[in-house]
């Protein structure tokens, strides 16, 4: 089975600073996904970042960026220019995948409470 | 509407009780999911179909729950037999593409 570590059950960053968040992963396969999720305060769960595990190069979306290292089986995201939307919980995920754009099971991490203090 | 819709967005019942719970996915997305978050965790998986079938129902945590989706668009989640431990907010999400999920809103139940 995949387990999914967020190790930080809290973090805070000030406005405009940078911040990373940990996540680290278990699985014996070689194909699957990475996504990092936000669920900001009393509002739904909505998709960030994801990293297909056979791309070698880092996936960015605007301020967002990750740090994926297969071999440690760890993938971080780095927030740039923190702004006070992004006060949310972030949930790092994983998903199995067998080849034909088809969709599996997502595991969740426990999540980090990120705080952007002004 | 153009989001995931779930309803009731809380219901409160008593202990033995059943429930429905209905999703209404975005029009199109083949897959939806069914996960049960608790205060201060993550998301827990319940089930997914791909389609009308359940792909994989292994999340499911008794034969108290169960879910259909018997069109391949609106999908219902039945607890049976409600228990104290089953209080949670159950979040519906429905996708296209691979792991990219839409979220409905969750429905809070409670069960007293």
């Amino acid at each position: 089975a995949q387990t999914v570590t967020q190790s930080q059950p809290e973090m805070s960053v000030q406005e405009a600073e940078t911040v990373t968040l940990s996540c680290t992963y278990d699985t014996s396969e070689n194909n699957y996904y990475l996504f990092w999720y936000k669920q900001p305060p009393s509002r739904q769960m909505i998709l960030v970042i994801r990293q297909e595990a056979y791309k070698q190069q880092n996936a960015t979306e605007n301020r967002f960026s990750v740090n994926f290292q297969k071999a440690a089986k760890s993938f971080s995201l780095k927030i740039s220019d923190s702004q006070l939307g992004d006060t949310a919980m972030y949930f790092c995920a994983f998903m199995m995948t067998f080849g034909g754009g088809s969709n599996y099971k997502l595991t969740f991490g426990k999540g980090t409470l990120l705080t952007v203090n002004p | 509407g153009a989001g995931v819709s779930q309803t009731p967005s809380n219901k409160v019942t008593e202990k033995g009780k059943y429930v429905e719970l209905r999703c209404d996915p975005i029009s199109g997305h083949t897959a939806l999911y069914w996960y049960r978050q608790s205060l201060g965790q993550g998301p827990e998986f319940l089930i997914y179909f791909q389609g009308t079938g359940a792909a994989d129902d292994s999340g499911l945590p008794n034969d108290r729950f169960f879910a259909v989706r018997p069109e391949g668009s609106v999908s219902t989640l039945k607890i049976q037999r409600t228990e104290r431990g089953d209080s949670a907010v159950y979040l519906c999400a429905s996708s296209l593409n691979p792991g990219e999920l839409f979220f409905g809103e969750g429905s809070r139940l409670t069960v007293l």
